[in-house]
């Protein structure tokens, strides 16, 4: 069976604090994602990468960055947690297949963050 | 903007009603991904349709995938309260980038 596994299901942390979200695949994966979903806003990208040490900017970056340093394993720092970024974290996994192919994207439980 | 939008946004039935649920685009996708989401938990593949037209059947979901591959739809014949949940479609564009719809919220009542 497909396995994505993130560190944590729930975590609290205070403003200012810098927060490391983990995430492993094991399925040989060359793509990981990193999203975050909030009600009404549905999942939008944050970083994804595409291989090790490779990585590229999503939709909101901003406030975020990420590491790669191995190929089944993906991080997202929060260098300050703010507020503003309490929500649904989801790490997700695909192969990278090109032209005349198809990719699905495997999912995570989720982080539930919480930033007071 | 969103890039898919997907319809409706909540709907709440009897079990055993059918029901349809649409996700659609200005722009072609080379594949696209129905999830459902429980609450609390990740997004659960259920399945990926590939070429334009094709019809694919999960029980009784059945998922279609517009001639044009700019839009899909998902159909539940005789929904059970076991359905309940988010459903999002996802679009994979330009190969590795995928665009989600805002997502569906499903309530089943017994």
């Amino acid at each position: 069976d497909v396995k994505v596994t993130q560190s944590s299901r729930y975590l609290v942390k205070r403003t200012g604090e810098k927060v490391f979200l983990e995430c492993v695949q094991d399925m040989d994966h060359e793509n990981m994602f990193w999203y975050r979903q909030d009600p009404g806003l549905g999942l939008r990208l944050i970083y994804f990468s595409y291989d090790v040490k490779m990585k590229e900017k999503g939709d909101i970056p901003e406030g975020y960055s990420v590491s790669r340093e191995k190929k089944e394993r993906f991080s997202l720092i929060l260098e300050s947690a703010s507020t503003n970024q309490t929500s649904m974290y989801l790490c997700a996994s695909s192969h990278h297949y090109g032209r005349g192919s198809y990719n699905e994207q495997f999912f995570g439980p989720g982080t539930r963050l919480t930033v007071l | 903007t969103q890039l898919l939008e997907q319809s409706p946004q909540f709907l709440s039935i009897q079990e055993g009603e059918n029901l349809t649920v649409y996700c659609n685009s200005s722009s072609v996708f080379s594949s696209l991904q129905w999830y459902r989401q429980e609450p609390g938990e990740g997004p659960v593949l259920l399945v990926t349709v590939v070429t334009g037209g094709e019809v694919k059947k999960l029980k009784r979901l059945t998922f279609q995938f517009g001639d044009a591959r700019k839009d899909s739809s998902l159909h539940i014949t005789a929904a059970q309260t076991g359905d309940t949940g988010l459903y999002l479609c996802a679009g994979e564009h330009n190969f590795n980038k995928f665009y989600f719809g805002s997502g569906t919220k499903l309530n089943v009542k017994p």
